[in-house]
């Protein structure tokens, strides 16, 4: 089975720091993705890779970038974490046309 | 854009009934639909899916159709157990290579 891990479950940072979310799957998928997940607001595309060093902005970039310097993971940073940030982020891959593999989520709190 | 319209819940039955949770979607073209389940603490996970009009899903005892005259893709399940209790999401897949989520229905299932 493919397996996207992500390395934190939960985070507490303060504001203005620069937080870093790691993202690692098994698959050689090359497709990856950042989401995050907000009550009545379900699943928003930060940001998505196709392939190695490779990024496009999804529906709500502003306050986050993404590093993709190797096939396997997919970082996404926040340069400057405000209490607005505070969610659930949820990473994914996808090998084909279908499907994702998500993982367990990484929930940010921001104080 | 595409979009995916879904009840928001929470939904809330006793073992053994009968669920519906409705799902609406607009989008150019023909797309694919899927719904994924997640349960407490876990990311997404892939439940059904059908990639053209009047096909089924179905797995674990859930099943969605999909009807183009309605664009909709309903899912249902006749006889839910406690473990079915977790928040459900509708997706598309349109013409672009991402998908789009509907924002996430909470099944409590009460013993």
């Amino acid at each position: 089975d493919v397996k996207v891990t992500q390395s934190s479950r939960y985070l507490v940072k303060r504001t203005g720091e620069k937080v870093f979310l790691e993202c690692v799957q098994d698959m050689d998928h090359e497709n990856m993705f950042w989401y995050r997940q907000d009550p009545g607001l379900g699943l928003r595309l930060i940001y998505f890779s196709y392939d190695v060093k490779m990024k496009e902005k999804g529906d709500i970039p502003e306050g986050y970038s993404v590093s993709r310097e190797k096939k396997e993971r997919f970082s996404l940073i926040l340069e400057s974490a405000s209490t607005n940030q505070t969610s659930m982020y949820l990473c994914a891959s996808r090998g084909g046309p279908e499907g994702y593999t998500f993982g367990s989520g990484t929930r940010l709190t921001v104080v | 854009g595409d979009s995916v319209t879904q009840m928001e819940g929470p939904v809330t039955l006793s073992e053994e009934a009968f669920l519906t949770i409705n799902c609406t979607y607009t989008a150019t073209g023909y797309p694919s639909l899927f719904w994924y389940v997640q349960y407490p603490g876990e990311g997404l996970q892939l439940l059904l899916k059908a990639t053209k009009a009047d096909d089924k899903g179905s797995n674990k005892g859930f099943e969605a159709t999909y009807r183009k005259e309605t664009t909709s893709f309903h899912l249902e399940k006749g006889s839910v157990q406690v473990s079915d209790s977790a928040v459900y999401f509708c997706a598309l897949r349109g013409g672009g290579q991402n998908f789009v989520f509907g924002p996430g229905t909470r099944l409590s299932v009460l013993p």
